[in-house]
Order: C-alpha cells, then structure tokens, then sequence
C-alpha cells in the first residue's frame, strides 16, 4: 500500500514565524503536492514538483514556497505565518508512469493553527 | 473557468438503503474522474475512477456513472453502512503529461442515520 506521512497531525505558530511542513511517500512516486482544505473551499492546490528539484505553482501559491530535495521528500515552507494559513494541509503524491496515472494518494494532514 | 461542484453539500440516509452523491462539472477536455472519501481528522482516501471512455464501472459497494453529454458524474453506495459517513469529493484531472493534477470538488457530508 502506497503510504504519504506528514510530520505533525497538529501545528500551533505564531505570527511571523517561519513554518517546515513536510511530507514523505514511499512508493517511489514522481509527482507530489501540496494542498490546502478550508470548510466549504475544497481542495486547493498550492505547489506541486514533478520531480526531484522541480517545482510548480498551484492555484494559491502566494505566502507559499516549497522544496524537494530528495525524490521522497516534499516540503512545504510558510516564509512568515499569518492567521489566513491556518487551514487544514494535506500532502499527496502519485505516479504519472504507473496504470493509475492521475490516482493522487493522500498524507492525514497537518491542522495549522497560527495565532 | 474550470469548477467541480455538487448539487449538495450535505446527504443523510438511513443505514441500508442507497446513497447517491451528485457532481458536476465543467471542463469538456478532462478525461480522469475520481471519487474520494475523506473521514473526520484524515486525509481523503481513493473510492473509485472512471475514464471518459467509459460510461459506469463498478466497484465493491460502488458505482460510478459518468454523463459527458451534461457533465455530470454520481457515486452511488449500495447498503450504505454507518462506516461510510463521510465528505466524499469528486476530482477531475487537467494539465498534460507529467504535470497532470486534479481539480477538487467542496465535497458532500454523508450521514448515516440508525
């Protein structure tokens, strides 16, 4: 089973502070990505990195940046946290070359709360 | 521009009947749909797919139909079960190659009532 962990389930910062969110798979996937959930918004795509070094923005990348270093290993970085990213983050990769090629599978989140 | 959507966002159903969740959406080129359920204080986990060449597939408890004529997309469970209370989300793919992603629905809150 393809496994994505993300390094806290629970995260409280401060305004101002810069923030490491990060997220492994081990199913040796190309593509991962970094989402954000907020009630009644969905799913919004911030970054994505097709591969190692590689990176694109999303929807919302603004406040955002991010860092992949190692195939799989994605990070999310919050340069200077402010109250409007306190939101649910979630962590996804997929494999653009296997037979499920758009199948994106899911980290448990990280719930961000900046004060 | 491009949206997923649902009729409603909130479902409730007596346990062992049928539930059917609703999605629409607008973008005639995506040819990738995807059904994900996402319990309370966990990441949303993979249901079902359907390509655009195909109009229904099966899975175990589920059923995908696929409208392209109106753009529509449904995920029927069968027997629902308390265990299927959910947010269940649509997603449709865009981009090429290997910068495919998917585009998210705000998703529809399944309850199963005893």
């Amino acid at each position: 089973d393809v496994k994505v962990t993300q390094s806290s389930r629970y995260l409280v910062k401060r305004t101002g502070e810069k923030v490491f969110l990060e997220c492994v798979q081990d199913m040796d996937h190309e593509n991962m990505f970094w989402y954000r959930q907020d009630p009644g918004l969905g799913l919004r795509l911030i970054y994505f990195s097709y591969d190692v070094k590689m990176k694109e923005k999303g929807d919302i990348p603004e406040g955002y940046s991010v860092s992949r270093e190692k195939k799989e290993r994605f990070s999310l970085i919050l340069e200077s946290a402010s109250t409007n990213q306190t939101s649910m983050y979630l962590c996804a990769s997929s494999d653009p070359g296997g037979p499920l090629t758009d199948t994106q599978y899911f980290g448990p989140g990280t719930r961000l709360t900046v004060l | 521009g491009e949206s997923v959507g649902l009729h409603l966002p909130t479902l409730s159903v007596q346990e062992g009947d049928n539930s059917i969740i609703n999605c629409a959406y607008s973008n005639s080129a995506s040819d990738y749909f995807i059904w994900y359920k996402q319990e309370s204080g966990k990441g949303p986990q993979f249901i079902i797919d359907i390509r655009s060449n195909m109009d229904k597939r099966q899975g175990q408890r589920v059923t995908v139909l696929l409208n392209k004529t109106v753009k529509h997309l449904s995920l029927q469970i069968a027997a629902t079960q308390p265990g299927d209370s959910a947010v269940y989300f649509c997603a449709e793919n865009k981009g090429a190659g290997s910068a495919r992603q998917l585009t998210f629905g705000s998703g529809t809150q399944l309850t199963v009532l005893p």
